[in-house]
């Protein structure tokens, strides 16, 4: 099973400032990486597949990059309804399909 | 619209059972593989089980296996998930979502059923 670790854990930052999150692969897992954002008590939502393509209606303020094992979220200019929790997921090799623990975005 | 709606969670004893459905609509139902993702209480997302799009390939995770089973009903656009010999680390809101396509990312999810297991 590929392990999916997330860092930081929580990530406090400023509305307006940049936002950069993480996401390790316990092995290669190519460029096969989605992240989602879930705000509470809401479903998640698909933000990036294929590591770096933004889903449909996604803002340009988010990109994906990274591939192998390491990759990352980064949101441009932090807006207010960006605050929420973000997680990565493999589907390079499943079963299982595997998420990050999530990282809390946080305003500071 | 894409749209995919849950029903079915509750609260259910140790040891009983529970069945969930999800309504898809909006797409074409019978081309996309389906999942069961679930959220326990303050935690993380965890995979429970996969079908493909004609219910050739059925897959779950380690934790569910021998007491959860995923079907579907092409013909009324539906996804289940039959959960057997509930535990109390069960209890969890869960998510139907679509895979985009096969082997892939999921884009679409339903806002969740949540389903709590205790006496």
């Amino acid at each position: 099973e590929i392990v999916m670790t997330q860092s930081p854990a929580t990530l406090s930052v400023s509305p307006g400032e940049r936002a950069t999150l993480s996401c390790r692969a316990s092995q290669s897992i190519n460029g096969n990486l989605a992240w989602y954002q879930q705000k509470p008590g809401q479903a998640p939502r698909l933000l990036i597949y294929g590591a770096s393509t933004r889903a449909t209606g996604i803002p340009a303020r988010f990109s994906g990059s990274g591939s192998g094992t390491e990759f990352t979220l980064t949101i441009s200019s932090l807006q207010s309804e960006d605050f929420a929790v973000y997680y990565c997921q493999q589907y390079n090799n499943w079963p299982p399909f595997t998420f990050g623990q999530g990282t809390k975005l946080e305003i500071k | 619209e894409v749209q995919l709606v849950e029903s079915g969670g509750g609260l259910v004893k140790p040891g009983g059972s529970l069945r969930l459905s999800c309504a898809a609509s909006g797409f074409t139902f019978s081309s996309y593989s389906m999942n069961w993702v679930r959220q326990a209480p303050g935690k993380g997302l965890e995979w429970v089980s996969s079908i493909s799009s004609s219910s050739t390939y059925i897959y779950s995770a380690e934790s569910v296996k021998g007491r959860f089973t995923i079907s579907r009903d092409n013909a009324k656009n539906s996804l289940y998930l039959q959960m057997n010999a509930l535990r109390a680390e069960d209890t969890a809101v869960y998510y139907c979502a679509r895979e985009y396509s096969s082997s892939s990312w999921f884009d679409c999810w339903g806002q969740g059923t949540l389903v709590t297991v205790s006496s």
